[in-house]
């Protein structure tokens, strides 16, 4: 099965507001990554997080890890349409040899 | 375009038969990993080589899955007596050690 799951499955919002995606993992990490999809495309990255880390901005991106509860969260700020596509955490492990996609989260952005 | 290319890009194959996927990755990562991808889901880890050692391999990757990287370079991935179910996308993607997964456009399997 897979590491991560991603909460919740689906979200729709408003252009401008903000939307946030949980990842919850099952085991120690080395770190932790935020991927994009846009439907039927590649994955691209998003934004890594390691695991003595707790928050992390990039541009409208911001993630925070609570590696006491293994979850994390993504908040993307001030919605656009062209945000939508399905966002996927991924856990690299201690060794660095476990590489786990959760379910992932599928935001449509409503102009 | 991430600088991974993957080749092909849509492979329709008849079941039984074996198919072959290509990935290039980006030339300085040592890193390269294979996934499959299915409709609705997360990828999911086949495979992945550090330079060209194949440190792990996940339990889904059955004995009719086999994967080499020659030199340390570029990818392959053979598919035999491939059955309806290896139906997917699959991925490569590749790193810098622990970092950032570059990935590819992917190929579409279609097996009927």
């Amino acid at each position: 099965s897979q590491q991560g799951e991603e909460d919740p499955q689906a979200l729709s919002i408003q252009e401008g507001e903000n939307a946030t995606m949980n990842c919850s993992y099952k085991t120690s990490i080395n770190n932790l990554q935020w991927y994009r999809q846009n439907s039927g495309r590649g994955l691209v990255h998003l934004i890594l997080i390691r695991s003595n880390e707790r928050e992390k901005h990039s541009g409208r991106l911001r993630v925070t890890l609570d590696t006491s509860k293994k979850s994390s969260s993504l908040l993307i700020t001030a919605s656009r349409a062209a945000d939508t596509a399905s966002y996927f955490c991924a856990t690299v492990g201690n060794t660095g040899n476990q590489f786990y996609f959760g379910t992932g989260t599928s935001l449509t952005v409503i102009p | 375009d991430t600088g991974v290319s993957q080749d092909p890009r849509h492979k329709i194959t008849k079941r039984g038969q074996n198919v072959t996927f290509r990935c290039d990755p980006i030339s300085e990562h040592n890193r390269l990993y294979w996934y499959r991808q299915t409709l609705g889901q997360g990828p999911e880890f086949l495979t992945y080589f550090q330079n060209e050692a194949q440190l792990e391999k996940s339990r889904l990757l059955s004995d009719r899955f086999s994967a080499e990287r020659p030199k340390g370079s570029f990818s392959t991935l053979e598919i035999q007596r491939t059955e309806q179910g290896d139906s997917a996308m699959y991925l490569c993607a590749s790193s810098l050690e622990q970092g950032q997964q570059y990935f590819g456009p992917g190929t579409r399997l279609t097996v009927t």
